[in-house]
């Protein structure tokens, strides 16, 4: 089955630090792998996308990395803020599925504490 | 450009009460899409819509209906709510591409409650 683990469940770090959350993926042959930001009460915003081919893709101080072969992704952040407070969402696309085929992960939950 | 809005934000239904939740995008995307979140879980897809006047199902449709009269329009029905439906929904929108690699824009989100 078609599956999309990431961790921590949930991380605090100090404002200013620097972390790094874990997607692990089932899903293979997949199309692009996704970083989405959840802020409280809000929706998914997207972050980065990355096809099969791409090691890594920056957005500001977010980097994601994808290690195809060991089916692993990493989105790091740097510098943290307090607005960086927020859940963050790995999606997999399936090489053979559409949009409706996208397998979302449960998230991290990310505290930036002062 | 408002986006993806969703209505109502907050609702709290009793178990066999009925009820739609609206998604309106101002976008002109083609594709809709309904999904709902629960803790410790990913997104699930229940329906979505390719088009005005199209709708399919998703990975849990059992218990919804939908209707995309409009193509800005995307409603998500429950004709008998039941206390399993209790989640946060979330409507999408996305434009159409070729590339696989298109955004989907969330609205806000609708917590429905079912006592």
């Amino acid at each position: 089955k078609n599956q999309v683990e990431q961790s921590p469940q949930s991380l605090i770090i100090l404002e200013g630090k620097n972390c790094t959350l874990q997607c692990n993926y089932t899903v293979s042959p997949f199309s692009n792998l996704r970083w989405y930001k959840q802020d409280t009460g809000r929706g998914p915003v997207s972050l980065t996308i990355m096809t099969f081919s791409e090691n890594t893709k920056s957005n500001g101080r977010y980097t994601a990395t994808l290690d195809a072969d060991t089916k692993q992704s990493s989105l790091h952040i740097t510098a943290s803020q307090l607005s960086d407070s927020a859940s963050y969402i790995c999606v997999v696309s399936p090489f053979s599925g559409g949009y409706n085929k996208l397998i979302f992960g449960a998230g991290t939950r990310l505290a930036v504490h002062p | 450009n408002a986006g993806v809005t969703q209505t109502p934000k907050f609702r709290v239904l009793k178990t066999g009460q009925s009820m739609t939740l609206l998604c309106a995008q101002d976008m002109n995307h083609e594709y809709m899409y309904w999904y709902r979140q629960d803790p410790g879980m990913g997104l699930r897809l229940i329906h979505y819509s390719v088009g005005e006047g199209t709708t399919a199902k998703g990975e849990v449709p059992d218990g919804y209906n939908v209707s995309r009269l409009k193509k800005q329009n995307f409603l998500l029905g429950l004709e008998s709510a039941a206390p399993s439906q209790t989640s946060v929904y979330f409507c999408a929108s996305r434009d159409r591409d070729f590339s696989g690699a298109n955004v989907l824009t969330f609205g806000a989100g609708s917590r429905l409650t079912v006592l």
